[in-house]
């Protein structure tokens, strides 16, 4: 049975890195792994995607082992704007796609 | 994202009652998805359509049906609503070939079953 695992919640300082780990069985082998950024009564919004190793743009760093079955999400140095939930999407085998429960991350001052 | 959106925004209605929710886009993205959201849990897949003759069930399509008129128009019914339809649905779309599974959210419906 697909299903994506996250930590329910994090707390962090200003200035620090954050890494969030997604855990994920069952996943296509061929497929991306997306993470999202949601606010309150928003739609998520794209952070990033990988298929495998190390993938980095502007705002974020994604690790993926070579058994894709979890992956990283790191953003560095974040501030209060970062405070948010966020969510890995997996894409599964059969073209299913199974959000965790998301990671809500405060970010203190 | 303007580029993808949702009618109505809000809702509110009877148990029973039929109700569609719209989805339109201007991106061009062949793929479009409904979610629904529950207080406090991730979203979960209801249906998606890959492109206009593709209909395929999610995670949870039970008491739930589409329509994808058009690429640009997804559209989502509740033949009978019933108050556990209560939840935020939301609208995606995506261009696997440009962008890979990136996927754009609307802003979201509000749902209502009393």
């Amino acid at each position: 049975l697909a299903k994506t695992t996250q930590p329910i919640s994090m707390d962090s300082y200003e200035g620090q890195e954050v890494n969030i780990t997604c855990s994920h069985n069952n996943i296509a082998t061929n497929d991306y792994i997306t993470w999202y950024q949601q606010f309150p009564s928003q739609g998520p919004r794209f952070i990033i995607q990988g298929y495998k190793t190390k993938v980095t743009n502007e705002v974020a760093s994604l690790f993926i082992p070579a058994d894709r079955k979890s992956s990283t999400l790191s953003l560095p140095r974040v501030s209060l704007s970062d405070t948010a939930v966020y969510y890995c999407l997996p894409h599964f085998t059969g073209n299913q796609f199974y959000f965790g429960t998301g990671t809500s991350l405060t970010v203190i001052p | 994202d303007a580029d993808v959106t949702q009618t109505p925004r809000n809702r509110i209605t009877k148990t029973g009652k039929r109700i569609m929710l719209e989805c339109s886009q201007t991106k061009g993205h062949d793929r479009m998805y409904w979610y629904r959201q529950d207080p406090g849990l991730g979203l979960r897949l209801i249906y998606y359509s890959f492109d206009v003759k593709d209909i395929n069930k999610g995670e949870i399509s039970d008491g739930y049906s589409v329509s994808r008129q058009a690429q640009a128009k997804f559209s989502l019914s509740l033949e009978s609503a019933i108050p556990n339809q209560t939840a935020l649905y939301f609208c995606a779309t995506s261009d696997y070939d440009r962008n890979g599974d990136e996927q754009f959210f609307g802003p979201g419906t509000r749902l209502t079953v009393l």
